[in-house]
């Protein structure tokens, strides 16, 4: 099972939105309705934003969505703040019943 | 609250094997899946596997496949990950994470675990 592929790096200044992909294939993402977002402080544990493609957990702001197309799934942050800085992995739920994570992607606020 | 804590940060050689466990507090222990991931230093997150802990059932990634295994005590609310045939590129934090049965992402995370295999 591979990686699914994010962007290395993504930036963008504080009040604008940016989105991160994450491109897998059939076996995952595109025949998946379970695709979940962690954010990844420095030296922290993973933080669930986004589940089941699009639905956030309870306590995680609405700045965050997320959305899939075929075998892309993607995150939107928006209205980019200071302490959104911080790796994002999409993660998906397999036909082997199985999970993979994506490469991750590294925000930064300008 | 709910709480899983990890034992403590592991070194050892080339070919050992490392056991590191996870205690489940604050749920009721057999009601969630306990997942495992690992994250090499400055690399990205890694599924390993998965157990039930209320079956024993478990779940590997084929990349682990007959190096991994996943056990659990109930009695202390325990899962634990044995990782055999240790090699250098095995160094890497280790998290345990639960998932809700019928969920299918991971909502609580251990603090991690490191692992340094070196000779």
């Amino acid at each position: 099972q591979s990686a699914l592929t994010q962007p290395a790096s993504v930036s963008g200044s504080p009040g604008q939105s940016i989105t991160i992909s994450c491109t897998g294939t059939s076996s995952d993402v595109g025949g998946s309705n379970y695709v979940s977002w962690y954010q990844q402080q420095p030296g922290k544990a993973p933080k669930v934003m986004i589940f089941d493609v699009s639905r956030r957990p309870s306590g995680i702001s609405n700045r965050f969505s997320g959305s899939k197309s075929a075998n892309t799934a993607s995150l939107t942050i928006s209205g980019l703040q200071a302490d959104d800085e911080a790796d994002y992995y999409c993660s998906s739920y397999t036909i082997s019943s199985t999970y993979v994570f994506g490469t991750g992607t590294k925000v930064t606020v300008l | 609250q709910v709480q899983l804590v990890q034992s403590g940060a592991e070194v050892k050689k080339p070919g050992a094997s490392v056991k590191v466990s996870c205690k489940a507090s604050g749920y009721t222990f057999t009601g969630y899946y306990m997942h495992w991931v690992r994250q090499a230093p400055g690399q990205g997150l890694e599924w390993m596997g998965w157990i039930n802990p209320n079956s024993d059932v478990t779940a590997y990634a084929q990349t682990f496949q007959g190096r991994v295994t996943l056990t659990r005590d109930s009695s202390i609310s325990t899962v634990y990950m044995e990782l055999t045939r240790l090699r250098s590129d095995d160094s890497a934090v280790y998290f345990c994470a639960r998932r809700e049965h019928f969920a299918f992402y991971m909502d609580v995370w251990g603090k991690g675990t490191t692992v340094t295999v070196s000779s």
